[in-house]
């Protein structure tokens, strides 16, 4: 696939369980970050990855939150104990250069929509 | 912090007519301001980038300005079709403290083009 790819799509959890959110970012990109967007809202910034670096995590709305991106490519977004505010669709976006420098077009995916019952 | 608003919220139009979608934000020292367009259950496509030197920038039926100094920046759409029905967002990048470009988004007008 030549986009960006999140799995699930869509994620049901009862208040209080952990949930794993995946983002295969597109072959090359060094930039990854992670966007939360609740119903009728715009995308919030959650954090941001250069490789494997996580440079920037000013987003994260809790300590339950954690991202991880070990090798550089693919990364997980964890919910730890999750509460019904988590609901939200969660957008992942990868962009070729270094967000560091500049910005450039960021490439999303289809976001992984989480209800939290 | 930077508030990125965009007017009207929703707009329902017949097809063929041209729209002017609107953005306004709080801090001016941006460093590029991006619109984008996202489908239901789909992310967001990328539009047109304005950087903070430029007044404007064109793709076909759609035009984007900036005046950085107001803080506002218009998306026109020119010659309407029903396949321009999405939400249009606006973002604005600034840097931050650590160097990086961070995005604040505003909530997005939600268009629809009806035959």
């Amino acid at each position: 696939g030549a986009g960006v790819s999140q799995s699930p799509r869509y994620k049901v959890a009862k208040r209080g369980q952990d949930v794993a959110l995946r983002c295969d970012p597109i072959s090359g990109h060094v930039s990854l970050f992670w966007y939360q967007q609740a119903l009728g809202q715009g995308p919030e910034f959650l954090t941001y990855f250069q490789n494997e670096a996580q440079l920037d995590k000013s987003g994260l709305p809790s300590d339950r939150f954690f991202a991880e991106r070990p090798e550089g490519s693919v990364s997980t977004l964890k919910i730890q104990r999750t509460q019904q505010e988590d609901s939200a669709v969660y957008l992942c976006a990868s962009s070729p250069i270094l967000a560091g420098v500049g910005t450039d077009t960021q490439y999303f995916g289809p976001g992984t929509r989480l209800t939290v019952l | 912090k930077q508030e990125v608003t965009q007017i009207p919220a929703a707009l329902s139009v017949p097809e063929g007519e041209n729209l002017v979608l609107n953005c306004s934000f709080t801090d001016s020292a941006i460093y590029n301001l991006q619109w984008f367009r996202q489908d239901p259950g789909k992310g967001l496509t990328s539009l047109l980038l304005i950087q903070s030197s430029q007044r404007e920038q064109t793709s076909g039926r759609l035009n984007a300005s900036l005046d950085k100094s107001s803080g506002r920046s218009t998306l026109y759409i020119a010659a309407s079709q029903p396949g321009d029905s999405a939400t249009y967002l606006c973002a604005v990048f600034r840097p931050d403290s650590g160097g990086s470009y961070i995005p604040t988004f505003g909530r997005g007008t939600s268009l629809i083009v009806h035959p």
